[in-house]
């Protein structure tokens, strides 16, 4: 069965700390992909990154990190150094391979204070 | 370029009115999801759509809703007639196939 979880419904930090975002998944596929999206206050959803299960290596872009264990079955989202712009509800979502559909989590919602 | 583009942004309607939600997919993405978001049920697939044809419409919750592809620009979603459990955020999404989904701005629907 595939299943997402997001344990974390709320998190809040001050501006500057860092954060991590955890996300485990549930998957009997060898092949599948995970994405991560971000929902701000204004209600779009933003696509962040997408990995397939091949591809364990982390990923940084900028004040953001991914972190891809399979061992663990987890793929965590790490905010260096967070801004109240990063203020958004965070979905982590899983794909099998030879299906369209995405099993979203619950979402995490990140508050940051000035 | 342009995102996918949804319309109307907002939408208040009367009980038992029909209910039209439009949306343009990504120039030459050939996948496109019709989703619906409540703070209850989180975000649900209504229906996919490859190559302008219906593939999965198991999400539909009844045959109040419908939705169709007449091209590959542009899809319909249509609630007839609505109720006040329909009022949520539903979004539009396209894709290449097996790659990441992009979605619209959604269309915020409210039912009285």
């Amino acid at each position: 069965a595939q299943k997402v979880t997001q344990a974390q419904t709320e998190i809040s930090v001050v501006e500057k700390e860092d954060v991590t975002l955890d996300c485990v998944y549930e998957t009997r596929d060898t092949t599948y992909y995970l994405f991560w999206y971000k929902q701000p206050p204004s209600g779009e959803l933003v696509f962040l990154i997408r990995r397939n299960s091949f591809d364990e290596q982390n990923e940084i872009s900028g004040r953001y990190s991914w972190n891809f264990q399979k061992s663990t079955s987890s793929f965590n989202f790490t905010i260096t150094a967070s801004q109240v712009v990063d203020s958004a509800v965070y979905f982590c979502a899983l794909s099998e391979e030879g299906t369209y559909k995405y099993i979203f989590g619950t979402g995490t919602r990140l508050k940051v204070l000035a | 370029d342009a995102g996918v583009i949804q319309s109307p942004r907002h939408e208040v309607t009367e009980m038992g009115q029909e209910v039209t939600l439009r949306c343009k997919p990504i120039s030459g993405h050939n996948s496109l999801f019709w989703y619906r978001q409540t703070m209850m049920r989180g975000l649900e697939l209504l229906i996919y759509f490859n190559n302008n044809v219906p593939i999965d419409d198991s999400g539909m919750p009844e045959d109040r809703f419908s939705a169709k592809m007449p091209n590959a620009s542009f899809s319909t979603l249509k609630i007839q007639p609505s109720e006040p459990r329909d009022s949520a955020v539903y979004f539009c999404a396209s894709s290449f196939p097996r790659y990441e989904q992009y979605f619209g701005p959604g269309t915020r629907l409210t039912v009285t």
